[in-house]
């Protein structure tokens, strides 16, 4: 139990274009989804934290109108990297917390998905 | 504010080589500790969590960790490391509300 998946998996657009990446848990229900951003041999960075229903809260220094995100219901949440930059690829992961588990509840992570911005 | 050291980026070792990988921390809150693992290609996967209670926690796949408080550590340790221990291990603290991550530490296995 307790899968994330993401969608697409890798995706290469041109720059100024958006790109949507999904994030889905697939056995349970997420009040709570967060989106990270992974630099090559870097950490993951948290960009933000997603409640279902409710505006996400950014991280200090991410663009809320350069990364869109909406989170509609329990099990789905979306990133929106609007006009993309070659500057913003890299690899985007995702995690969610189950409903049931509370505010320090175990995230669970999707596969990443890898921007690549030409 | 918190933040999680790993000094070791990058770990090599021989099949049945003991292991040891730093963590520091730091966090004035109530600490929850935890270590993840991504294997080439896949995505992170839970190792071993600390909330509370005995501070030597062991997880799945032979790893354990220890919580040194007055050591703002919290290393993770194997006996042994298999040629399937290959991989990225990422140590984080809790915040508030979400996880905070060390820069990683790659660990190579030499069968």
């Amino acid at each position: 139990g307790a899968v994330v998946s993401q969608h697409p998996s890798r995706v290469i657009c041109k720059s100024g274009t958006s790109v949507k990446i999904e994030c889905r848990s697939l056995d349970f229900q997420a009040t709570t989804m967060f989106w990270y951003r992974q630099f090559p041999k870097q950490s993951l960075m948290l960009m933000a934290t997603s409640n279902e229903g409710s505006k996400a809260t950014y991280e200090q220094g991410v663009e809320k109108d350069k990364f869109l995100i909406n989170h509609a219901s329990l099990t789905l949440s979306t990133l929106t990297v609007t006009s993309a930059h070659p500057e913003d690829s890299s690899f985007y992961i995702c995690s969610a917390r189950a409903a049931t588990s509370g505010g320090r509840g175990e995230q669970f992570f999707g596969p990443g998905t890898r921007l690549t911005v030409l | 504010a918190q933040s999680v050291s790993q000094h070791n980026h990058h770990v090599i070792l021989s099949e049945a080589a003991s292991l040891e990988l730093g963590c520091n921390y730091s966090y004035g809150g109530t600490v929850n500790l935890f270590w993840y693992v991504q294997y080439p290609g896949q995505h992170l996967q839970l190792l071993l969590k600390y909330f509370s209670g005995d501070p030597l926690v062991k997880g799945i796949k032979g790893f354990e960790a220890e919580f040194i408080k007055s050591k703002f550590s919290f290393n993770l340790r194997k006996p042994s490391v298999q040629w399937s221990d290959t991989a990225e291990y990422f140590c984080a603290v809790m915040g508030a509300n979400n996880l905070f991550f060390g820069t990683g530490t790659r660990l190579t296995v030499i069968p």
